[in-house]
């Protein structure tokens, strides 16, 4: 069982809202990763951490900031929410760029 | 990272094996093939991964041909609960390569049927 936390699971907001998904982990580890999946859809990489202090973008452009101020949380972050924002999130986290990823639930977000 | 192609769709009766093809003819020596799974948009799971030699685990096995242009995921008795969206990844597994990322491709969606 991989010790990877997300919250919201579920969040259901209006235009213009700022809002922060969530992402822990308890495994010490330096490298984290958010994706974006629409349903159905192939995962994308928005925004990947080499460790603290460290961000970079992904392969997929994206209007989301995110930070890596401690190891454990890796927080995404939208200024003003759009319909067009709609979509899963998914955070991962590995020990090193080689090996295993490991996948939290997700956050699925409807921006209405 | 090597191109992989799989098919968008399997059916495997439940208590049989399920045998999930994956073509990466474009493979380079130090690339390494991975599978994981993703159960109705849940995070992926992690299931194997594999160089050149066979590899078995709890949970499937993973047969790579001899040339490594191709790998077979093996779920030696497939429940209902396997059903799944599965993806082969290949990528160079260095601990210093920063830009080595997992990329996922469309997967094959499997359906277990009882």
């Amino acid at each position: 069982e991989a010790d990877i936390y997300q919250t919201p699971r579920y969040l259901v907001i209006g235009t213009g809202k700022k809002i922060t998904l969530e992402c822990s982990q308890t495994m010490g580890h330096d490298k984290m990763y958010w994706y974006q999946q629409d349903p159905g859809m192939e995962l994308h990489l928005i925004h990947y951490s080499y460790g603290v202090n460290s961000t970079e973008k992904g392969d997929l452009s994206s209007e989301s900031t995110v930070s890596r101020i401690r190891t454990e949380h890796f927080p995404l972050t939208l200024e003003s929410a759009r319909p067009s924002h709609t979509s899963q999130y998914l955070c991962a986290s590995s020990e090193g760029w080689a090996g295993e990823l490991f996948f939290g639930e997700g956050s699925r977000l409807t921006v209405l | 990272d090597a191109k992989t192609t799989q098919p968008p769709s399997m059916d495997c009766a439940e208590g049989r094996a399920a045998n999930l093809p994956c073509n990466h003819s474009t493979i380079s020596g130090n690339e390494y093939v991975y599978w994981y799974r993703q159960i109705h948009s849940q995070g992926p799971q992690y299931i194997i991964h594999g160089l050149k030699n066979n590899e078995t685990n709890e949970m499937a096995s993973l047969i790579i041909t001899e040339d490594r242009k191709s790998s077979t995921l093996i779920l030696p008795h497939a429940t209902l609960r396997d059903t799944a969206v599965y993806y082969c990844i290949v990528r160079v597994d260095m601990n210093n390569n920063a830009g080595n990322m997992l990329t996922f491709g469309g997967g094959t969606r499997l359906m277990v049927k009882p």
